[in-house]
């Protein structure tokens, strides 16, 4: 089945250590590419966003991600982590079927300890 | 600027009982999402409006659900008859295609089924 996959369902890192959660996606064709995050207790925020051009796109607050097609993946990267990025981090990808939905992968619970 | 605003945050609900969830889209969207967290899973879609029209309804249970974005106020999520199993966060996301058509979310509405 057609699907969006998070490998890493709870993550936990000391501050200052680099983050790299993988997401891949069984979708073939074009597809759009979303890393959202939520806050404890907060609205989803959109952190970064595929669609074409640059594989390597920067997102809001340090965090960058990189499309690889042949691999099917746009995996979130982070240098160095901080407390205050501790959320959950979901990955999504809207297979341009010609509607706008968005499939979620199950998500990253991320602990960053101070 | 207002983002998506969803009411009510918590609602709680006897067996058989009607839920009813409200969204109000950011300014200037004119498209609107709903989606369903199950504990422990990540967001599926239910259905995609835009005013007064169903575009996208493929995620709906076929039975007590129903959707509507009327011309003038919120979106509506109505589920008849609720059952334990219709406990979750309901999320709704507005987009615009002036803007790409990317999902802004609101904060959700738990919904908790006794």
């Amino acid at each position: 089945a057609q699907s969006v996959s998070q490998h890493n369902h709870h993550v936990i890192l000391s501050e200052a250590a680099s983050l790299e959660l993988g997401c891949n996606y069984s979708y073939g064709g074009t597809v759009n590419l979303f890393w959202y995050v939520q806050y404890p207790g907060q609205h989803l925020q959109l952190l970064l966003k595929y669609f074409s051009g640059d594989p390597l796109v920067k997102g809001i607050k340090g965090f960058e991600a990189e499309f690889i097609k042949s691999k099917f993946s746009f995996n979130l990267r982070k240098p160095s982590v901080q407390w205050s990025d501790t959320a959950e981090y979901f990955c999504a990808v809207n297979p341009n079927t010609g509607f706008q939905k968005l499939v979620f992968g199950t998500g990253t619970r991320l602990l960053v300890s101070p | 600027n207002a983002g998506v605003m969803q009411n009510p945050r918590h609602l709680v609900r006897r067996r058989g009982q009607e839920a009813r969830l409200r969204c109000s889209p950011m300014k200037g969207h004119s498209h609107v999402y709903w989606y369903r967290q199950l504990p422990e899973e990540g967001l599926k879609f239910m259905v995609y409006l835009q005013k007064e029209n169903i575009i996208d309804e493929s995620g709906m249970p076929k039975e007590r659900f129903s959707a509507e974005f009327p011309k003038e106020g919120p979106s509506i999520l109505r589920i008849q008859q609720v059952v334990r199993g219709d406990s979750a966060a309901y999320f709704c996301a507005s987009s615009s295609p002036a803007q790409g058509h990317i999902q802004y979310f609101g904060a959700g509405t738990r919904l908790s089924v006794l």
